[in-house]
């Protein structure tokens, strides 16, 4: 069965400081890898993905993830935070003839001014 | 483009009571999804719904029924509701099954009590 892990619940960072949120999946054959960010009160936006390809994916926001297969990981970065991108966000996999998206528990990433 | 659609937006229920959800997909959408996201919790994958028939199905008792019509919209019904099927509903909507740009509505935020 499909599976994530965010190991983070909860990170906090200053503006303008570097991001990394880890996501750690399990599946059999190649994933296919999202992000997603959740607003309070809001449904989920989708960040980036990966299907197939180069390993470094590009996002919406400045946000990017490289898929790591060797380490079942697909973790998130930014260079520099601002404070809008304080949200929950998501890790999710899917992939194969299972379409079900699974997700990850969310890491709650807080900004401090 | 209005974007996937989540009718009503909060209600609340008596337990046992029973409880429809509605969605309207994005357009040029033909698959929905249901997801229910529990207090603090990622989403997790109820059903999909594709050419107006459930495809894939989470794990999810059989009190969780849906339907698609014609128009791609869809509903997700709960019987005889328990307290523990408080939380939000996510709909989902792609234009293919395989899910890998799904685009997410705000959510029902449904309470028993």
């Amino acid at each position: 069965a499909q599976s994530v892990t965010q190991p983070d619940i909860h990170i906090t960072v200053s503006e303008g400081a570097s991001l990394e949120l880890r996501c750690n999946y399990s599946y059999g054959a190649t994933p296919y890898l999202f992000w997603y960010v959740q607003s309070p009160g809001q449904g989920l936006q989708l960040l980036l993905k990966y299907l197939s390809g180069d390993t470094l994916v590009q996002g919406i926001k400045g946000f990017e993830a490289e898929f790591k297969r060797s380490q079942s990981s697909f973790n998130l970065r930014k260079p520099s935070v601002h404070w809008s991108d304080a949200a929950e966000y998501f890790c999710a996999v899917s992939g194969g003839s299972n379409y079900k998206l699974t997700f990850g528990k969310g890491t709650l990433l807080t900004v401090n001014p | 483009d209005a974007g996937v659609t989540q009718s009503p937006t909060h209600l609340i229920k008596t337990r046992g009571q029973q409880v429809t959800l509605r969605c309207s997909p994005k357009s040029g959408h033909d698959t929905v999804s249901w997801y229910q996201q529990a207090l603090g919790q990622g989403p997790q994958f109820i059903f999909q719904y594709y050419e107006e028939e459930e495809r894939q199905r989470g794990n999810f008792p059989d009190r969780f029924s849906g339907h698609q019509f014609p128009n791609y919209s869809s509903e997700l019904n709960v019987n005889a509701l328990l307290l523990g099927d408080s939380a939000l509903y996510l709909c989902a909507s792609s234009w293919d099954r395989t899910n890998t740009e799904a685009f997410f509505g705000q959510g029902t935020r449904l309470t028993v009590v």
